[in-house]
């Protein structure tokens, strides 16, 4: 069984079209995330939601909107695609624990490679 | 700024050589510090995590160590073999409350056999 399920694994489109990516993780973690990696391969948070709630929001643009119906699944929207946008979006999870003893090892998906053309 | 360091070349190596990796962030006090794998087309998948109050980690083949004086750890893969050809990254987290991860480039690793 995938821990971590992303879809569609590619996506091509026209500038201007509005996508949406799904994930799914059915390992019972309490946070999910959304990471872009550019060309130059730098992982970089978007988002992160704790038990369905909003708790990081990196500087993205908002035409990128997060939306997380359950704990279980967080899918991420893009408006009005750009040339920019193109990389490929990784949705990973964690049990995290604050304090001392906090860990958040982080599961990731496959990735969605996203091309705007 | 902060900032995390890996080396952005590649690391060629000999089979059944040490591979040596370097993380180095400048400006954070991480509570701990972890390490990921990448291999093409797929995504980090966790290796080892060591805590600021730890020296060193070791699982397998594979040993962390964590300076926080010198901001720096090294990831270590003994007896290298070409199936640990892949991307190495490290991430840090900002604090314990702070759940996502600030990840290094990564280096890639090719185990020559």
């Amino acid at each position: 069984d995938t821990a971590v399920s992303q879809t569609p694994k590619y996506l091509v489109t026209q500038m201007g079209n509005d996508k949406s990516i799904k994930c799914e993780q059915n390992l019972g973690h309490d946070t999910m995330y959304w990471y872009k990696q550019d060309s130059k391969k730098f992982l970089k948070i978007m988002f992160s939601y704790n038990n369905k709630e909003l708790i990081i929001n990196e500087t993205v643009p908002n035409r990128f909107s997060p939306k997380s119906p359950d704990k279980a699944h967080l899918n991420l929207h893009i408006n009005s695609l750009e040339l920019g946008d193109s990389a490929v979006y990784f949705c990973a999870s964690s049990q995290g624990t604050s304090g001392v003893k906090a860990k958040n090892i982080q599961y990731f998906g496959a990735g969605t490679r996203l091309s705007v053309l | 700024s902060q900032k995390i360091e890996q080396n952005s070349e590649a690391l060629n190596i000999q089979e059944g050589k040490t591979a040596t990796l370097t993380c180095n962030y400048t400006n954070y006090s991480p509570a701990y510090l972890q390490w990921y794998r990448q291999d093409p087309g797929r995504g980090p998948v966790f290796l080892l995590l060591i805590r600021e109050n730890e020296k060193e980690k070791r699982k397998e083949r594979l040993k962390v160590t964590f300076d926080t004086t010198l901001k720096q750890s090294l990831f270590h893969i003994t007896a290298s073999q070409p199936a640990d050809s892949a991307t190495y990254l490290c991430a840090l987290a900002l604090g314990t409350g702070r759940r996502a991860l600030t990840f290094g480039s990564g280096t890639r690793l090719q185990v020559q056999p």
